[in-house]
Order: structure tokens, then C-alpha cells, then sequence
């Protein structure tokens, strides 16, 4: 079964602009969450969605917005990009319905970093 | 409100030396609590998880007990291998549907642990 994938694994951009990052989850899973992670902040939730509603938000400001496609792929997209942007974004994909066990299985992450 | 405080690291060990990285938590109901690793340039792997109290989540060696008493999660390995090397992150879930989704993780810090040999 392949897991979490996500696309690109590496992006630079400038001070401005905006950038989207994907992710697909494990084949049946509807559930996708995303992460921030960073030196100084550590491991910081952003947004999880369940069966393309978002059910659960961070602290972040609007600049940083996701959806969910019917097929459970996630994009999450940053307008306006800042120079604290610069982080490692995660994904997790989990199993869902009566009986399944929380369980986050992550992705290895989008590095972005921001001149 | 939630919160998960683990130990500073950097911890560095000798091969075969015991561990224990320390977790303690702050949580409304009663979450769930995992431990994730994560090696250099990949992504999180969950390392093992207690859904209530008095659990213990035991994988590859390593082991957790859930008390609800002391708020605590501390992990423990009996004998460290040089591939043990990596960051260990304690978290918590705040989700109280069992049977749903991941729900919200809060996640301590770290704790960078090296393993030489």
C-alpha cells in the first residue's frame, strides 16, 4: 500500500508570491491533516479535513487556506508569502469510521523556503 | 487548554545504554497520546500510542505507559542501537470520537536523541 505522498518535496519562492503544495493521502483514507514545522515554533497544526469539509483549524492567519478534492487529495495554499513562512509542511492521512483507531500516517514533508 | 512539555534534549547515549525521554501533558477529557520519531529528512512515523489510561504502546523495542495520575507519557528503551538515532516527538490527540479522524495533534517540542556506538 503506498502511503502519504506529497508534491513537491522542495520549492523556493520570493517574498510575495504565493505558492500551493498537494497532498494524497493512503488509498481510503478521507481524512488529511497538515502541519508546520519549524525551528523555532516547532510541530504547529494547521488545518485537518475530512470528506472535502474542513473540520478542524490552527492558529494561522487567512494567507494560509487548504481544500480537499472528492478523491481526498489536499492542497494547501499560501498567499503572499513571508520570509516566516520557510518551513517544513507535513501531511497526515488517517483511516476514519466506527472502530478505526486515531492514527496519523505522515508524509516526509514539503520543505519551503522563502528569500 | 492542551499542551505536551517534554524533556530539552540533545540526549547522546552509548550503544546498548538505557532511555527515557520525559512527557507530561495538559489535556481537557481524555486524550490519546502517541509518540512519533523522525529521521533526518523524512517525515513523522508513529512510533506507538495509548488511547486511555493505564495503556501501554510498546513498538521496536520501546515503550510508553499512559498515567492519568502524573499526566505522563515517558518513553523507554531498555538498550539504544545507533539506528535509534533521530528526533522523538511525544504528542497528544484532543479528539474524543474514537471512531472518527486524527483529530488535532498538539506535539511537544523534540527531543534530538544520538546513539553512538
Amino acid at each position: 500500500k503506498a502511503g502519504v505522498t506529497q508534491t513537491p518535496r522542495y520549492l523556493i519562492k520570493t517574498r510575495g508570491q504565493q505558492v500551493t503544495l498537494s497532498c494524497s493521502p493512503i488509498s481510503g483514507h478521507r481524512s488529511v491533516s497538515w502541519y508546520q514545522q519549524t525551528p523555532g515554533q516547532g510541530l504547529q497544526f494547521l488545518f485537518e479535513y475530512f470528506s472535502e469539509t474542513q473540520r478542524n483549524k490552527g492558529n494561522f492567519p487567512g494567507r494560509f487556506s487548504g481544500r480537499q478534492f472528492s478523491n481526498s487529495r489536499s492542497e494547501m495554499n499560501v498567499s503572499t508569502l513571508e520570509l516566516g513562512d520557510s518551513a517544513l509542511y507535513l501531511c497526515a492521512s488517517s483511516a476514519s469510521g466506527p472502530g478505526g483507531e486515531p492514527r496519523g500516517y505522515f508524509g516526509p514533508g514539503t520543505r519551503l523556503t522563502v528569500t | 487548554g492542551n499542551s505536551v512539555t517534554q524533556m530539552e534534549g540533545p540526549v547522546t547515549l552509548s550503544e546498548e545504554a538505557f532511555l527515557t525521554i520525559n512527557c507530561t501533558y495538559t489535556a481537557t477529557g481524555y486524550p490519546s497520546l502517541f509518540w512519533y520519531v523522525q529521521y533526518p529528512g523524512e517525515g513523522l512515523q508513529l512510533l506507538l500510542k495509548a488511547t486511555k489510561a493505564d495503556d501501554k504502546g510498546s513498538n521496536k523495542g520501546f515503550e510508553a505507559t499512559y498515567r492519568k495520575e502524573t499526566t505522563s507519557f515517558h518513553l523507554e528503551k531498555g538498550s539504544v542501537q545507533v539506528s535509534d538515532s533521530a528526533v522523538y516527538f511525544c504528542a497528544l490527540s484532543d479528539l474524543t470520537d474514537r471512531g472518527s479522524t486524527l483529530g488535532r495533534l498538539y506535539f511537544g517540542r523534540g527531543t534530538q536523541l544520538t546513539v553512538w556506538p
